[in-house]
């Protein structure tokens, strides 16, 4: 149980162009969402915090106009990077939180999506 | 504010030497403990956790105790392999503080060789 799912696991696109991350909880209902981002030998860093049905919470310093990100139902969050650049390229990864209020309830984490902007 | 210290790596062992990984954590109150397991090219996999102190987690051979005293939660495993290669985070969540936010630790890069 609890399998969070990525789609695309790998994207390359061009410079000034828009790409859509989808994030799924497969076997439950996650309440909450998380996207992280992950640069090359180090931790996550976290972009923001999606509650279905309201509006994400952005970590200081990340931008919400270029990073959409949209909770539709209790197992769906997509992550749109809009217009592109090459330092936008990182591996980026959501995760799912399964509990409501609550000790030791935990996120499962999604396998990750590669993007490369060329 | 919440914070997770883990030791500096990459940590580069022979199969079947004994593993542990240290992990300290500050919390203002009671967090709950984690550690997830990252293996090259994917996202975290929740290895074990423990939600009160002097619990222990286990999983796939690796354990770990929440000790409130120390405020530690050091990972362990008797006989490594070659497939356990990967990188772990130590990570807490404190709801009273942070919601269901995860605190993560910087990471420590396993090798074992054969």
């Amino acid at each position: 149980g609890a399998v969070v799912s990525q789609h695309p696991s790998r994207v390359i696109c061009k410079s000034g162009t828009s790409v859509k991350i989808e994030c799924r909880s497969l076997d439950f209902q996650a309440t909450t969402m998380f996207w992280y981002r992950q640069f090359p030998k180090q931790s996550l860093m976290l972009m923001a915090t999606s509650n279905e049905g309201s509006k994400a919470t952005y970590e200081q310093g990340v931008e919400k106009d270029k990073f959409l990100i949209n909770h539709a139902s209790l197992t769906l969050s997509t992550l749109t990077v809009t217009s592109a650049h090459p330092e936008d390229s990182s591996f980026y990864i959501c995760s799912a939180y399964t509990g409501a209020r609550g000790i030791g309830d935990t996120q499962y984490f999604g396998p990750g999506t590669r993007l490369t902007v060329l | 504010g919440d914070s997770v210290t883990q030791m500096e790596g990459p940590v580069t062992l022979s199969e079947e030497a004994f593993l542990t990984i240290n992990c300290t954590y500050t919390a203002t109150g009671y967090p709950s403990l984690f550690w997830y397991v990252q293996y090259p090219g994917e996202g975290l996999q929740l290895l074990l956790k423990a939600t009160k102190a002097d619990d222990k987690g286990s999983n796939k051979g690796f354990e770990a105790t929440y000790r409130k005293e120390t405020t530690s939660f050091h990972l362990e495993k008797g006989s490594v392999q070659v497939s356990d290669s990967a990188v772990y985070f130590c990570a807490l969540s404190e709801w009273e503080t942070s919601g269901s936010r995860l605190t993560f630790g910087e990471g420590t890069q396993l090798t074992v060789n054969p």
